[in-house]
């Protein structure tokens, strides 16, 4: 199956910085999707990008098929962005979902 | 509020109970998953139903039941549980293959 990684595994900023979250995968997709996870567990949508670039407010992301990476950025962090983000694929030739492991964000006041 | 209510939020169970995780989304969407969700792992998919019928059931053990009544509602039987099905299940729609919408969760724990 396919294979997604998620870079870092763990991040930490001060309240204001910008930061660049990445996800690889190891095939085709057809349906990329960026979660937040809030602390009481629930996935929010942040953006469904199989391709190309969107922005929403203060997160943007870009997924470059081709080369089998999206990014996803965001600036002037606030304490209310902490949480784990998690990239989801489906592969081109697949009907599920595949998670990566998420990167856990923490930022301090 | 995403369009995927969850009940209940929070469960607590003894081994040998029998209780049902309740799933229904107002989207008009035609897929419905579960997924289940352990500390320090990733996401795993459980079950997918797409037009009330079960299109994918990834080796779960048979001590969680899924049911589709209609493309609205999920359920997630659950009975004889060990401690190591506790953890966060999480319901999603999609229409079709497409963007995937998640609820609020069931925090489960199992004594």
């Amino acid at each position: 199956g396919i294979q997604v990684e998620q870079s870092p595994p763990d991040l930490i900023l001060q309240e204001g910085a910008n930061s660049t979250l990445r996800c690889n995968f190891s095939d085709s997709v057809n349906n990329l999707q960026w979660f937040h996870q809030n602390p009481w567990g629930q996935l929010i949508n942040l953006f469904y990008i199989p391709s190309g670039t969107k922005q929403n407010g203060r997160l943007s992301a870009t997924t470059v098929a081709t080369e089998r990476y999206s990014l996803l950025y965001i600036s002037s962090s606030q304490t209310t962005d902490s949480g784990v983000y998690f990239c989801a694929v489906k592969e081109t030739s697949g009907s599920r979902l595949t998670f990566g492991e998420g990167t856990q964000l923490t930022v301090n006041p | 509020e995403t369009g995927v209510t969850q009940t209940p939020r929070h469960l607590v169970m003894g081994m040998t109970n029998k209780k049902s995780l309740k799933c229904e989304q107002h989207l008009g969407h035609n897929a419905m998953y579960w997924y289940k969700q352990s500390a320090k792992k990733p996401l795993e998919l459980m079950f997918v139903y797409s037009l009330e019928e079960r299109v994918e059931n990834n080796s779960v053990p048979s001590r969680f039941s899924p049911e589709c009544p209609n493309s609205s509602h999920l359920f997630l039987h659950l009975h004889t549980l060990q401690p190591e099905d506790s953890a966060l299940y999480l319901c999603a729609s999609s229409l079709f293959t497409g963007e995937l919408f998640f609820g609020e969760g069931s925090r489960l724990t199992v004594l």
